[in-house]
């Protein structure tokens, strides 16, 4: 799988949106595009997957360069909830056998 | 649906002794993820289950490792003897087909 590079940390304001980039200038033409986020103490929660088109859900939107080395995970309205380690991994999506390659993520602060 | 469902959720246990983790897909889920995850070394895949076979054990750490599934609506990971760097959070994780993993809560073992 492709290797992701992320920022250490952020912090953002409640209420705003909160864009977290995510770099992945390897990435091959059959990977997508995951985001997880871990809240502590919990287990790590899905958010949103893409592969080459912009898609949104109602946690958040995932926004895909057109050459596919960068992404950008948009909270639309951060609140205090949100305060958690946010994941991008990039994996191959097949059959049997795709596991998820967690790097160390982008720790996020919600800040009132 | 009730989740992915771990137990127990903490264990303390004294170096040597045996432990046994426990964990209960999604009903329907045909794949099995274990993760184990410090603060140094972050998550990281030690096993996982297709269909109740075993398809990569390469992250068990040694053969003090052992997992199991017998069946779709369970699993096992056994440590056995335990040593005090075996201390960790152990998730459990389920997936039905290539679709997207869902994740346990936790067990935190502490190995004394």
């Amino acid at each position: 799988d492709a290797k992701t590079t992320q920022p250490t940390s952020m912090d953002c304001a409640e209420g705003r949106a909160a864009n977290l980039p995510c770099n992945h200038s390897t990435i091959s033409g059959n990977e997508y595009v995951y985001w997880y986020r871990q809240i502590h103490s919990q287990g790590p929660q899905y958010i949103i997957h893409g592969l080459k088109n912009n898609e949104t859900n109602e946690m958040a939107s995932l926004i895909i360069t057109e050459d596919r080395k960068s992404s950008t995970l948009i909270l639309p309205h951060a609140t205090l909830r949100d305060t958690a380690v946010y994941y991008c991994i990039v994996r191959v999506v097949e059959a049997a056998g795709n596991k998820l390659t967690f790097g160390g993520g982008t720790r996020v602060l919600v800040k009132p | 649906d009730a989740g992915v469902i771990q137990s127990p959720r903490h264990e303390v246990t004294e170096m040597g002794q045996e432990v046994t983790l426990r964990c209960k897909p999604i009903s329907g889920h045909n794949s099995l993820f274990w993760y184990r995850q410090t603060m140094m070394r972050g998550l990281e895949l030690l096993i996982y289950f297709n269909n109740n076979v075993p398809i990569d054990d390469s992250g068990m750490p040694e053969d003090r490792f052992s997992a199991k599934m017998p069946n779709a609506s369970f699993s096992t990971l056994k440590i056995q003897p335990s040593e005090p760097r075996d201390s960790a959070v152990y998730f459990c994780a389920s997936r039905k087909n290539t679709d997207t993993q869902y994740f346990g809560p936790g067990t935190r073992l502490t190995v004394l």
